[in-house]
């Protein structure tokens, strides 16, 4: 079974630049996560998906920061303008509702954004 | 609010010693408890966790964590340390569960480092 998929996982870009990321997530994933983590630090919760609904994005920067996760699969993640501050590793995770297991998250490789 | 501080940043072992990596947290109910371990450019895969029941729990590569709830810790152990054990190890806390996924909190990360 194919894992979480992200891309790009490496990313240069100026600041002020505009940047996406994109995340596939295990196939019958229903929740989907998207992490930042800073050099040095444990990964923060940015905002969850269930399904279509974000339904937890109180971390998420919204003047610059913006997420959508069409028909309730793949995810995009936009920074628009980048900023020096945003370099960071940006981690997808996807969990299955249902079961014992439904809290278990499952975590892509990340993409690495250097915002010069 | 949740939180979780692991003690020391890097942990270096001899091969063969013991491995511990120290974990605690702060939650405001019963938590559910998680290490994780990431390679180099790679994602955090589940080392193991905590939820209910049997307070000492194994995972997978040998290593095991006990929930001790008067100490608010959750160590992880293991009792001979191999080279492939050289990562970067993420203890996390959940004190909710919904019906679609959980909101992990990490502490720091703790790099393990495997002397020959």
């Amino acid at each position: 079974e194919a894992g979480v998929v992200q891309s790009p996982r490496y990313k240069i870009i100026e600041k002020k630049q505009p940047v996406a990321f994109w995340c596939n997530p295990i196939s019958g994933h229903n929740t989907l996560y998207w992490y930042r983590q800073n050099l040095g630090q444990g990964p923060e919760l940015l905002i969850r998906y269930e399904n279509e609904e974000a339904v937890d994005d109180s971390q998420l920067p919204k003047d610059r920061f913006s997420a959508e996760r069409l028909k309730g699969v793949d995810s995009t993640l936009k920074i628009q303008p980048a900023e020096l501050g945003d370099s960071a590793v940006y981690l997808c995770a996807s969990s299955y509702a249902g079961g014992s297991d439904s809290y278990e998250q499952y975590f892509g490789p990340g993409t690495r954004l250097t915002v010069t | 609010a949740q939180s979780v501080t692991q003690l020391g940043s890097h942990v270096s072992v001899s091969e063969g010693a013991l491995v511990l990596l120290r974990c605690n947290y702060s939650s405001s109910v019963p938590p559910y408890l998680f290490w994780y371990v990431q390679y180099p450019n790679q994602g955090l895969q589940l080392l193991l966790k905590y939820t209910t029941g049997a307070t000492l729990v194994k995972g997978i590569n040998g290593f095991e964590a006990e929930f001790k709830k008067s100490e608010t810790s959750f160590h992880l152990t293991k009792p001979s340390a191999h080279m492939s054990d050289a990562a970067e190890y993420f203890c996390a806390v959940s004190d909710l569960i919904e019906e679609y996924g959980n909101k992990l909190v990490f502490g720091a990360g703790t790099i393990l480092r495997v002397k020959s």
